[in-house]
């Protein structure tokens, strides 16, 4: 099973809310990872967790604010997000260590997320 | 400067063809490479990943030339499921490290 779960699917926020995107996988992965994808264009990574622990920030706004508070779930918290932060969030997991197939990474279905 | 660079397409072709596709990397210590496929709306997929050696999976050929730092992946006998947009995608490091994608370049199989 190469399953990973997001919710919710869709999500319409306004500048002043606070929302959280949730995912969550079983498969024993320990690396669990933040994209965000605007249309037409690539996912681009945002965070990286490694064994629960922050391992990579690409110069992510604060009002992003990951928390992986077990090795199966990890949160991406959104606060006074601006219009331009409209975008499909993407989770992904993977094993840790190097060689294929442990960095195979796999893709949640995505959160889509409306800014007003 | 771009990481990762794909031809966007799109490419159109009739279904039974063969198309293949180009990517090149700029990162030479980038060490593991893969094709995704992504559907619209959907998310990224693993097609493939793609093996110094060069490897194959039914009608999928993938080949990477380290020297170049050139990936190309080859669809034989095109269906029209095959129809979505095929990103190259590499990683740099070991252990857990981001992916960095190319643009992607769409597929339209036509009947």
């Amino acid at each position: 099973d190469t399953e990973v779960t997001q919710t919710p699917k869709h999500l319409v926020m306004g500048m002043t809310n606070k929302k959280s995107l949730k995912c969550e996988q079983h498969m024993g992965h320990r690396a669990m990872y933040w994209y965000k994808q605007k249309a037409k264009k690539p996912p681009e990574l945002m965070f990286v967790y490694s064994y629960e622990k922050l391992s990579i920030n690409e110069s992510v706004p604060s009002r992003f604010s990951p928390e992986c508070p077990n090795s199966s779930l990890l949160n991406l918290h959104l606060h006074a997000l601006q219009p331009e932060d409209s975008a499909l969030y993407l989770c992904a997991s993977s094993q840790v260590g190097t060689g294929l197939p442990k960095e195979t990474q796999y893709f949640g279905p995505g959160t889509r997320l409306l800014v007003l | 400067r771009k990481e990762v660079e794909q031809d966007p397409g799109p490419f159109n072709v009739p279904e039974g063809a063969t198309v293949a596709f180009n990517c090149t990397y700029s990162n030479s210590a980038s060490q593991s490479f893969f094709w995704y496929r992504q559907d619209c709306r959907k998310e990224p997929k693993l097609l493939m990943s793609v093996y110094s050696s060069g490897n194959e999976d039914g009608r999928f050929t993938a080949q990477l030339n380290r020297a170049s730092q050139y990936i190309s992946l080859l669809i034989r006998d095109s269906k029209l499921s095959d129809s979505a947009t095929y990103l190259c995608v590499v990683r740099s490091g070991g252990g857990a490290d981001g992916l960095t994608f190319g643009k992607g370049t769409h597929l339209i199989i036509q009947p």
